[in-house]
């Protein structure tokens, strides 16, 4: 099956710096990506997603990449804020199949203020 | 629109009693997953149902059983509750179809002594 890893498990940023996470994916047949934040005791949220037709996708200070040669994705969050302090997790599955969604481990990003 | 409820939001169990907890989602989605979220340990998967009439099992099955009712609902059943089950427990849904955003519920806090 698939295996998604993600990392760095941790990051610390100062407020306005940007914060990057990466993940990478083994099953080349995956072609859908979805990133979540999950504040503390909230459910996990969708924030952005990227197709495997599509290279970058951006809304607003989000930007997530796709490198399908290399399978890997990352999550770019600039202009950082105290309120993007969560945890994220990246996720991979084959869209329109009703599989399983194989989710990264998580990182905690902590924006120091 | 409530999207996907889950029921209890909390409960304590002791040593070998069973509990059914419930999931039911509203957006007439084709797809629903348990999973157990524990601390580092990101979300495992522990059934999904890609479709009404199917279940599968995901990474952490043992302990646990799933039924899925009708089209919304998805409820997941510990038979003997152990201390290993202490955990917080996320329902969620997708379409199964191409567009395969996966939403999820507001989690219950499950504590087993």
């Amino acid at each position: 099956g698939e295996n998604v890893e993600q990392h760095p498990s941790t990051l610390s940023v100062q407020e306005g710096d940007s914060a990057v996470i990466k993940c990478t994916y083994s099953d080349s047949a995956s072609n859908y990506f979805p990133w979540y934040k999950q504040e503390l005791g909230k459910r996990p949220q969708l924030i952005i997603d990227i197709r495997s037709n599509v290279g970058e996708k951006k809304d607003q200070r989000i930007a997530v990449t796709l490198n399908k040669t290399a399978k890997h994705f990352s999550l770019h969050i600039t202009e950082t804020q105290p309120e993007d302090s969560a945890v994220y997790f990246c996720a991979a599955t084959i869209s329109n199949t009703g599989n399983q969604f194989y989710f990264g481990t998580g990182t905690s990003l902590t924006v120091i203020p | 629109n409530a999207g996907v409820t889950q029921t209890p939001k909390f409960q304590v169990l002791k040593t070998g009693q069973s509990m059914t907890l419930q999931c039911a989602q509203d957006m007439n989605h084709n797809s629903m997953y348990w999973y157990r979220q524990d601390p580092g340990m990101g979300l495992r998967l522990i059934y999904y149902s890609a479709s009404e009439g199917t279940t599968d099992k995901g990474e952490v099955p043992n302990g646990y059983n799933v039924s899925r009712l009708n089209k919304r609902e998805f409820s997941l059943r510990l038979e003997s509750a152990a201390p290993s089950q202490t955990s917080v427990y996320f329902c969620a849904s997708s379409s199964g179809t191409r567009l395969g955003i996966q939403y999820f519920g507001a989690g219950t806090r499950l504590s087993v002594l």
